[in-house]
């Protein structure tokens, strides 16, 4: 089955820097990668997510790369504000028949202002 | 917010309980997810209704019941539960079984004493 890795698990930025998270997966076959973002009392949310015939996209702050072939894929975030703090999760998964999507771990962002 | 309720958001019981959480979407999706979530682990998968038909039950305890009535409901009933089931459910749906994007619910804060 798939495996994602996160990290890193925590990451404190000051506010106006950027932030990065990256996240690697096992199997090829995932196409899909979404990113969700949590934040305190609120279940995951999907901010960005991307494809696999794509290697890159952006969404006014938030961007996310896939290297197909090293089997990584990353979120960045600039110009960061204190309301992007909370905990970003990373996921891969088939999309075109049904596999569950596998989550990473989770990454705590705290922006400092 | 994000069209997927859940009651109750907080729940304390004994490990002789017995209790039922609640999920409501609002979304006309036809896939529903149970998750747990506990610290420093990924989400875990516990099960899938695709038209209130369980399609997926990973291997989770029988002390975990789920039931979906209708494609907008789903359940989760809680019977002689144990200290480490302690954790934060989530409830999420999505189009269908193959959907990519899951919507969340806020979960349910569960402590089992």
């Amino acid at each position: 089955g798939e495996n994602v890795e996160q990290h890193p698990s925590t990451l404190s930025v000051q506010e106006g820097d950027s932030a990065v998270i990256k996240c690697t997966y096992s199997d090829s076959a995932s196409n899909y990668f979404p990113w969700y973002k949590q934040e305190l009392g609120k279940g995951p949310q999907l901010i960005i997510d991307i494809r696999s015939n794509v290697g890159e996209k952006k969404d006014q702050r938030i961007a996310v790369t896939l290297n197909k072939t090293a089997k990584h894929f990353s979120l960045h975030i600039t110009e960061t504000q204190p309301e992007d703090s909370a905990v970003y999760f990373c996921a891969a998964t088939f999309s075109g028949g049904y596999q569950k999507v596998t989550f990473g771990i989770g990454t705590k962002l705290q922006v400092i202002p | 917010e994000t069209g997927v309720t859940q009651t109750p958001r907080h729940l304390v019981m004994g490990m002789t309980n017995k209790k039922s959480l609640k999920c409501e979407q609002h979304l006309g999706h036809n896939a529903m997810y149970w998750y747990k979530q506990s610290a420093k682990k990924p989400l875990e998968l516990m099960f899938v209704y695709s038209l209130e038909e369980r399609v997926e039950n990973n291997s989770v305890p029988s002390r975990f019941s789920p039931e979906c009535p209708n494609s907008s409901h789903l359940f989760l009933h809680l019977h002689t539960l144990q200290p480490e089931d302690s954790a934060l459910y989530l409830c999420a749906s999505s189009q269908d079984r193959a959907g990519e994007t899951q919507y969340f619910g806020p979960g349910t804060r569960l402590l089992v004493l």
